[in-house]
């Protein structure tokens, strides 16, 4: 099962961080967690990922749950070029052995001035 | 470095003509896929190629749509006798290694934005 479950939307203001959930109960050992953002007009943006420690890198921070069940994506200060479409993905589920990528409807992410 | 190029970024076609979108890959790259956004719509996943090589075709409609990655030149993703429904954003992504533990990330095009009059 790929199933990633993200809220629907999430609103944040300038220069505030923001912390964008992802609940991935059915994860396997080996699988990685990979998010993705898509800013209007775009094609998917890689962001960053991870398999059990928490990851840095210039685009933000992943902080991912000692039972690997739950991650969380942070933006340490959000700006309005960071609105866009935030996917919390599971790049190896269901066995490929490859970037097969299922996106599901993401997080909107709005961002206020 | 050039990033993944598509092109046409936009392309409109009448009812039963034929759609060709071209995806040529970041530099050293050997891997691509394909995926499609319909209006509204997530992106759903249609194709893997390797060169010369179908991987995974799981997602791609079983009449009209092709795809290649010949040994020279770049992806096409061929659509014939396209219908309004066919109507979507193309992406085309590439990458460079796909072992289960050595997956690195996708590199994702601008789009194909393909309109059906």
């Amino acid at each position: 099962d790929a199933k990633t479950t993200q809220p629907n939307s999430m609103e944040s203001n300038e220069e505030e961080p923001v912390h964008l959930p992802c609940n991935h109960s059915t994860i396997s050992g080996t699988d990685y967690i990979h998010w993705y953002r898509q800013l209007p007009s775009q094609g998917p943006e890689y962001v960053i990922h991870g398999l059990t420690s928490n990851v840095n890198n210039r685009m933000a921070s992943l902080a991912i749950a000692e039972d690997r069940k739950s991650s969380t994506l942070i933006l340490h200060r959000a700006t309005l070029r960071d609105a866009a479409v935030y996917y919390c993905i599971r790049p190896n589920a269901g066995g490929t052995s490859y970037g097969k990528l299922t996106f599901g409807q993401g997080t909107i992410l709005t961002v206020h001035p | 470095n050039a990033g993944v190029m598509q092109n046409p970024r936009h392309l409109v076609r009448r009812r039963g003509q034929e759609a060709r979108l071209r995806c040529s890959p970041m530099k050293g790259h050997s891997h691509v896929y394909w995926y499609r956004q319909l209006p509204e719509e997530g992106l759903k996943f249609m194709v893997y190629l390797q060169k010369e090589n179908i991987i995974d075709e799981s997602g791609m409609p079983k009449e009209r749509f092709s795809a290649e990655f010949p040994k020279e030149g770049p992806s096409i993703l061929r659509i014939q006798q396209v219908v309004r429904g066919d109507s979507a954003a193309y992406f085309c992504a590439s990458s460079i290694l796909t072992g289960r533990d050595m997956w690195t990330e996708a590199f994702f095009g601008q789009g194909t934005r393909l309109t059906v009059v």
